[in-house]
């Protein structure tokens, strides 16, 4: 089955300063990467995706990119800000079914604790 | 439009017993998927429904069941309990449509077993 790396564990940057967080896969077949922001006592809450067939994609501070050779995809935030201090996933899905619909579980990431001091 | 919700919020059994827990999708949404999040497996695919069938299933074992309903709401029980059952359940409902179709989660419900 899939197989999802997450790295780093935490990260601590200032104010201002970007973070960069980076996952890998295994399963050729996953086709859809989506990330999640986790804050403390809520479930996670989508901040972004990608699908197989993009390379980049950007909202405001946000951005993803994706390696499909590699097998890796990489979350960017700029200009941070004390809100952003939370708990990061990243996910892989892998596509099952035929005709009209499919379906995927999600396979997550270990999770970034990411803290940014103001 | 509504989040989904997930009833109880936290919840304190004792080993060997039984629990069942339930999670509304947002309307319009007939697949729900479980998630079991512990600090040290991470988050991890239960198994998700969609129209009131098993559509996929994680690796866990037969004491962790689920169903759905028509109105496309959810149960998961959890039958004899062990300490190493105690986790944030997460629910996450999707139109169910596409396999990258958004999945939105629940705040979910905290269960310890003491």
């Amino acid at each position: 089955g899939e197989n999802v790396e997450q790295h780093p564990s935490t990260l601590s940057v200032q104010e201002g300063d970007s973070a960069v967080i980076k996952c890998t896969y295994s399963d050729s077949a996953s086709n859809y990467f989506p990330w999640y922001k986790q804050e403390l006592g809520k479930g996670p809450q989508l901040i972004i995706d990608i699908r197989s067939n993009v390379g980049e994609k950007k909202d405001q501070r946000i951005a993803v990119t994706l390696n499909k050779t590699a097998k890796h995809f990489s979350l960017h935030i700029t200009e941070t800000q004390p809100e952003d201090s939370a708990v990061y996933f990243c996910a892989a899905v892998t596509h099952r079914g035929a005709g009209g619909t499919s379906y995927g579980k999600l396979t997550f990431g270990q999770g970034t604790i990411l803290t940014v001091h103001p | 439009k509504a989040g989904v919700t997930q009833t109880p919020r936290y919840l304190i059994k004792t080993r060997g017993q039984q629990v069942t827990l339930s999670c509304s999708p947002i309307s319009g949404h007939r697949s729900v998927s479980w998630y079991q999040q512990t600090p040290g497996q991470g988050l991890q695919f239960l198994f998700e429904y969609f129209s009131e069938t098993q559509r996929n299933k994680g690796n866990f074992p037969g004491r962790f069941s689920g169903r759905q309903f028509s109105n496309s709401r959810s149960e998961m029980n959890v039958s004899t309990l062990e300490l190493g059952d105690s986790a944030l359940y997460l629910c996450a409902s999707s139109r169910g449509r596409k396999s990258s179709d958004t999945q939105y989660f629940g705040p979910g419900t905290r269960l310890t077993v003491l």
